[in-house]
């Protein structure tokens, strides 16, 4: 089965830029979505078919795919973006969509 | 607005059924493909199943092929998750979300519910 890999944590001071990736054989033959999940709450949508952004997302947030890995950026990090993250795609080999790890984001 | 709101999830015995539902409202439901997620206590989220906007295509995790069934009625708006044979396994909050594409499936998941919790304990 496809498997997606994501670093577990990543930390950031507030103005900075933070990267996630997102690993996986060939991704960049698959559309990625993004999705940012705050505690407690149900997960929302950042990014979609690797770069697009749903209206009412910050430009701030921006996604690129290519290779075997997949990145979402986040710059000028607020203390609202302190969330886990999940990378999505699916995988046609299996009829099956595929969720990352998940990354969390600290803000320092 | 457009919305989701899940319901029927409760604590059940190991081996029993469930039914959860997910009430649709401020879009036309009846061209949306549809998902069903969970999530278990301190876990990361994984894929359920999925329901093309008319019916006819319906996928499932290899963890759930054989006891969960998707289903819709676009008369009532509403979707539903049977759960058989449940385990402990399978405790989690399960969340319904919308597909981005109308009448197409396999896109990205642009609305959520804000989820039903189902705990399967002895």
């Amino acid at each position: 089965s496809y498997v997606l890999t994501q670093p577990p944590s990543v930390s950031v001071a507030p103005g900075k830029t933070a990267r996630i990736t997102c690993g996986g054989n060939n991704i960049g033959s698959k559309s990625v979505h993004w999705y940012q999940q705050k505690p407690g709450q149900a997960p929302v949508l950042v990014i979609y078919y690797d770069s697009d952004r749903p209206s009412g997302i910050p430009e701030r947030f921006s996604g690129s795919n290519s290779g075997n890995t997949a990145t979402l950026t986040i710059s000028r990090v607020e203390d609202g973006d302190e969330a886990d993250y999940y990378c999505q795609v699916w995988d046609s080999s299996s009829d099956h969509y595929v969720f990352g790890t998940g990354t969390k984001v600290t803000v320092l | 607005q457009v919305q989701l709101v899940e319901s029927g999830g409760g604590v059940v015995q190991p081996g029993r059924s469930l039914r959860l539902s997910c009430a649709a409202s401020g879009f036309i439901f009846s061209t949306y493909a549809m998902h069903w997620v969970r999530q278990a206590p301190g876990k990361g989220l994984e894929w359920v199943a999925l329901i093309s906007f008319d019916g006819s295509k319906k996928y499932y995790a290899d963890s759930v092929k054989g006891r969960f069934t998707i289903s819709r009625d676009s008369s009532q708006n509403t979707l539903y998750l049977q759960m058989n044979s449940l385990r402990a396994e399978d405790t989690a909050v399960y969340y319904c979300a919308r597909d981005s594409e109308q009448w197409l499936e396999r896109g990205a998941f642009d609305i959520w519910g804000q989820g039903t919790m189902v705990t399967v304990s002895s």
